[in-house]
């Protein structure tokens, strides 16, 4: 199976800071790869599909970059609704794996 | 409005049987693949199952292969999940997803599996 490891495994930042979230995959998964937002008691929502594309009505504040093993999550301005934690997937393969999340605390 | 519900979590003994269903509307069901997802309480998540839309072909995770088996009704707009053997490890929340391309567009709520004795 691919191991999808992220960093940090948590994060404290301010309202405004940029913040980025890296994912490593155990092999090259080309461009296949989602990132996924969480809030305490609610199911994820999807944030990035494609290692880059960003879904309909996510904030342009997202952003998702990378190929291969290496892959970047950025918020480019931390909004209060923003802290919350962050998961990213694979799907190169049919057994798909996430990473074990990151989440962004209020500094 | 993509709507999935889930139905038939609760508390079952280490050994025993449950079976979920998830319930969709609001998109042609039999166009997508669907698939289960779980979280153990306080921990990340964790795929477990994948359905293809026809119900052709299925994959499992590791952990859960020959215990648990994915189905679907698209007559129904249903997809379950029969799991058996169930083991205080799949203590979890199963969430049902709807697939695209790979990636999950669209979550249940959630439904609670509880393993104890």
């Amino acid at each position: 199976d691919i191991q999808m490891t992220q960093s940090p495994s948590t994060l404290s930042a301010s309202v405004g800071d940029r913040v980025t979230i890296t994912c490593r995959a155990s092999q090259s998964i080309s461009s296949w790869l989602a990132w996924y937002q969480q809030k305490p008691g609610k199911a994820p929502k999807l944030l990035i599909y494609k290692a880059s594309s960003l879904e309909s009505g996510v904030p342009s504040r997202f952003s998702g970059s990378g190929s291969g093993t290496e892959f970047i999550l950025t918020i480019s301005s931390l909004q209060p609704d923003d802290f919350a934690t962050y998961y990213c997937q694979q799907y190169n393969s049919y057994s798909r794996t996430f990473g074990q999340g990151t989440k962004v605390e209020i500094k | 409005e993509v709507q999935l519900l889930e139905s038939g979590g609760g508390l079952v003994q280490p050994g025993g049987s449950l079976r979920l269903s998830c319930a969709a509307s609001g998109f042609t069901f039999s166009g997508y693949g669907m698939t289960w997802v779980r979280q153990a309480p306080g921990k990340g998540l964790e795929w477990v199952s994948t359905i293809i839309h026809t119900g052709g072909s299925t994959y499992y995770a590791d952990s859960v292969k020959g215990r648990f088996t994915i189905s679907r009704d698209n007559s129904k707009n249903t997809v379950y999940l029969q799991m058996d053997s169930l083991r205080a490890e799949d203590t979890a929340i199963y969430y049902c997803v709807k697939g695209r391309d790979g990636y999950y567009s669209n979550w249940g709520q959630g439904t609670l599996i509880t393993v104890s004795s």
